[in-house]
């Protein structure tokens, strides 16, 4: 069955720098693969989807990237801000079960000031 | 436009009881999906109504239930609570089945003592 990983439960970079996060699958490449965002006490909103044809995608200040040698999406948020500060999920559709959105555990994304 | 409500927002409730949660989609939206989320799991998926019908089902069991009313809305049940089902319950809504794209609710909190 597909698993996702994503590397880091916690990141914590300076303000202004660039965060990247990473999402790693086991399993089959999907068609496509989505970032979602969380902050605590309310339900995820989603950001960015990218497809299994596109190298990369760009939305204001993010960036994501999508590997299939690899099996892998980095996703970036370039001059961070301390508002960017929150948990970023990576979320990809499970292949046996149109609708249904498998997802990572999520990286906690902490930006300093 | 009015975004994913979820009905109650906190709830707790002792082992053995049940629960109903509520969750009422974005209007024109048919298809509502449910996830719990726990520290430990992630988000999970449930499963997937659209009209009226389930279409997907995650790896839960029996205790857990779903319906779909024909104005979209649809309640969550969990019969013979456990502890372990203390978790955030997501609901998220898309325009159709198989829509890349969903918008998640706040979540109920429940509490299972």
């Amino acid at each position: 069955s597909q698993k996702i990983e994503q590397n880091s439960e916690a990141l914590n970079i300076q303000e202004g720098k660039t965060a990247t996060l990473t999402c790693n699958y086991t399993n089959y490449s999907p068609a496509y693969l989505q970032w979602y965002r969380q902050d605590p006490g309310r339900g995820p909103v989603f950001l960015l989807l990218i497809r299994e044809n596109e190298k990369e995608k760009r939305k204001e200040r993010l960036k994501v990237t999508f590997d299939t040698t690899l099996k892998q999406s980095l996703f970036h948020i370039t001059a961070s801000q301390p508002a960017d500060s929150a948990t970023y999920l990576c979320a990809l559709p499970d292949r046996g079960s149109q609708g249904n959105l498998i997802f990572g555990k999520g990286t906690k994304l902490s930006v300093k000031p | 436009k009015a975004g994913v409500t979820q009905t109650p927002r906190y709830l707790i409730k002792t082992r053995g009881q049940q629960v109903t949660l509520s969750c009422s989609p974005i209007s024109g939206h048919r298809s509502v999906s449910w996830y719990q989320q726990t520290p430990g799991q992630g988000l999970q998926f449930l499963f997937e109504y659209f009209s009226e019908t389930q279409r997907n089902k995650g790896n839960f069991p029996g205790r857990f239930s779903g319906r779909q009313f024909s104005n979209s809305r649809s309640e969550m049940n969990v019969s013979t609570l456990e502890l372990g089902d203390s978790a955030l319950y997501l609901c998220a809504s898309s325009l159709m089945t198989d829509q890349e794209t969903q918008y998640f609710g706040p979540g109920t909190r429940l509490l299972v003592l």
